[in-house]
């Protein structure tokens, strides 16, 4: 069966500090991946997907950046993080279905 | 843009009774519609999807009905329990084989 880990679960970081957030997929292979980011009691805010490796598409111009090194790996990254960007840092997959299925998600405060 | 509406942003019911959350979407092309519950703290969880060649589905206590010329659908949850309580997210894909675009969601509150 296919599992989705992110980590870390969360993460307390200063303001002007770099940032890496990992996600990998087992048991599935070349899948659709997602970076979703989620603001306290907002909705989910789509940043990155990529439908292979080294192929990124970008949502919303910001401060982040996104990089799929290999095939199940997704990375969400960061070279100076700011105080807009703490918030719930969702990894999703999806397959030849449409639908996600999402890790458990990184809380992120920016101090 | 592709757009999706959803109401209301918080809604409260008391057990027992029902609870109805409603999705508009912009885009004509969108095929698949699904439905996400997202308790506090962790990651949102398919509750139940639709596509656009069937009008209703049912699984237990929950049905989506999807009105593709109104372009609308809409969750039902009967017989409402409290751990029916969470935020619950409608989306629709973009274009037919698009990403998925999220409503804004629905806190769902049911009192015992």
């Amino acid at each position: 069966s296919q599992t989705i880990h992110q980590w870390p679960a969360t993460l307390v970081q200063p303001v002007g500090s770099p940032l890496s957030l990992e996600c990998t997929v087992e048991g599935t292979s070349n899948p659709n991946l997602y970076w979703y980011r989620q603001a306290a009691g907002r909705g989910l805010q789509l940043l990155f997907y990529s439908v292979g490796i080294g192929q990124i598409s970008s949502e919303v111009p910001q401060n982040l950046s996104a990089s799929r090194p290999q095939d199940r790996q997704f990375i969400l990254s960061s070279k100076k993080l700011l105080l807009s960007d703490s918030g719930f840092y969702l990894c999703a997959w999806s397959g030849t279905a449409a639908y996600l299925h999402f890790g458990n998600g990184t809380r992120l405060t920016v101090t | 843009g592709e757009n999706v509406e959803q109401h209301p942003s918080t809604l409260s019911v008391q057990e027992g009774d029902s609870a109805v959350i409603k999705c508009t979407y912009s885009d004509s092309a969108s095929n698949y519609f699904p439905w996400y519950k997202q308790e506090l703290g962790k990651r949102p969880q398919l509750i139940i999807d639709i596509r656009s060649n069937v009008g209703e589905k049912k699984d237990q206590r929950i049905a989506v009905t999807l009105n593709k010329t109104a372009k609308h659908f809409s969750l039902h949850i009967t017989e409402t329990q409290p751990e029916d309580s969470a935020v619950y997210f409608c989306a629709a894909t973009r274009g037919s084989q698009g990403n998925l675009i999220f409503g804004k969601g629905t806190k769902l509150s049911v009192k015992p």
